[in-house]
């Protein structure tokens, strides 16, 4: 059936760092991809999302290309803050199927 | 604006107790309600989701069950829990459907089952 895989964690950065964090899928048919975002405390926050392939999602820094031929979602962004802790998950529907999720640590 | 809330925040139950956890949304008719659960070091899974009052699909067999006795509530129940039934529940709502991609979640209850 369809999955997500993410990178495990946690990514721990100093700040104004680059991030990448890994997320490929595998799917059949042509999913859309998604970005969500949980912060300490919170509920999960859609962060980004791709329709297509070759489609760049972006929000808040924050940017993903959906990757058909590599089946990746990886998400990206030039310099962290430290407001940017918190827990990443890639999914893809059409049952918005969820990875296991990637803790992002960014100190001063 | 879409507001939903979530509660018991935080549960600590025996085993072979019963569960109810409650989920509302304001501010939207008709809404899609789901349940996810997430368990240590795994994703989110689906456990339930509803597109109407007194429709519910199950994704999982399992000890849970759920209900939709109101257009913006949705409820989660167990009549006896079990040790695995432990772990982070979250409801969640969205105006298209799952392959929208576009949920907006509560805050979740943390059930520990003792």
């Amino acid at each position: 059936g369809d999955s997500v895989t993410q990178m495990e964690g946690p990514v721990t950065l100093s700040e104004e760092a680059f991030l990448t964090i890994n997320c490929t899928y595998t799917a059949t048919g042509y999913p859309s991809l998604f970005w969500y975002v949980q912060y300490p405390g919170e509920g999960l926050q859609l962060l980004l999302k791709a329709t297509k392939a070759d489609d760049k999602g972006s929000n808040k820094g924050f940017e993903a290309t959906y990757r058909k031929e590599t089946t990746s979602f990886h998400l990206e962004k030039g310099s962290v803050q430290v407001s940017d802790s918190a827990v990443y998950f890639c999914a893809l529907t059409d049952k918005l199927i969820f990875g296991t999720g990637t803790r992002l640590q960014v100190f001063p | 604006s879409q507001t939903i809330h979530q509660w018991p925040a935080t549960l600590v139950q025996p085993v072979g107790s019963p569960l109810s956890l409650e989920c509302t949304v304001e501010g939207t008719s008709n809404p899609n309600l789901y349940w996810y659960r997430q368990a240590a070091g795994r994703g989110l899974q689906l456990l339930f989701y509803s597109v109407g009052i007194g429709q519910i699909s199950s994704e999982v067999p399992q000890n849970l069950s759920a209900s939709r006795p109101q257009d913006r509530q949705f409820i989660l129940s167990s009549k006896k829990l079990l040790l695995s039934d432990s772990g982070f529940y979250l409801c969640a709502w969205s105006v298209g459907g799952l392959s929208t991609g576009e949920l907006f979640f509560g805050e979740g209850s943390r059930l520990t089952v003792l």
